[in-house]
């Protein structure tokens, strides 16, 4: 059984360019949630998706991030026009269609660098 | 809101010395809480739970008790190792409609020296 995939491990980007991230969850998992990592940071989360359906973007930056999880393939993170605050390891993590937080399970993270 | 508050570390340890990382937190309602574990260069891995006060979660050696009085859930090992080294993050999750997201403390590294 695959883990929760995500990719590419390590993405470099200017300032200003456009940043994806690509998670592919567990197989049975329908649901998706993505987290960021600050330096020095706890984990803070961003969004919960279930397939084409974005169920709580609460922790979504309001501007430049947008975030997908459609009928079939990976759901996508999207950061538009990167800039340096935006360097951070990005965390995926899904659950079967239950409560959430009992059947987490995490990829191994997205590391932007943003320079 | 909700939030976690863990010690600073980093913390060091000789190989076999007894672990304790407090985790401390502010909830509404009856939260469940979790401890992860993150290695160097990997995602998170649940380490332990507990989804009510009293409760002991348990795995590998590690154990923590669910304390409603004093709002606490402190991490313990009898007799770390040296591949223990790794990052420790306390978290909650509510008892609400927003039970599947996570809070997160900010994490205490611990080192493990043989």
């Amino acid at each position: 059984n695959a883990g929760v995939m995500q990719n590419p491990r390590h993405l470099v980007r200017r300032r200003g360019q456009e940043a994806r991230l690509r998670c592919s969850p567990m197989k049975g998992h329908s649901h998706v949630y993505w987290y960021r990592q600050l330096p020095e940071e706890g984990l803070k989360f961003m969004v919960y998706l279930q397939k084409e359906n974005i169920i709580d973007e609460s922790g979504m930056p309001k501007e430049r991030f947008s975030a997908e999880f459609p009928k079939e393939g990976p759901s996508i993170l999207r950061i538009q026009q990167v800039v340096r605050g935006d360097s951070a390891a990005y965390f995926c993590a899904s659950s079967p269609p239950a409560r959430g937080n009992y059947g987490y399970t995490f990829g191994s993270g997205t590391r932007l660098t943003v320079v | 809101g909700d939030s976690v508050t863990q010690m600073e570390g980093p913390v060091t340890l000789s190989e076999e010395a007894f672990l304790t990382i407090n985790c401390t937190y502010t909830a509404t309602g009856y939260p469940s809480l979790f401890w992860y574990v993150q290695y160097p260069g990997e995602g998170l891995q649940l380490l332990l739970k507990a989804t009510k006060a009293d409760d002991k979660g348990s795995n590998k050696g590690f154990e923590a008790t669910y304390r409603k009085e004093t709002t606490s859930f402190h991490l313990e090992k009898g007799s770390v190792q040296v591949s223990d080294s790794a990052v420790y993050f306390c978290a909650l999750s509510g008892d609400s409609n927003s039970g599947y997201a996570l809070n997160f403390g900010k994490g205490t590294s611990l080192l493990v020296t043989p």
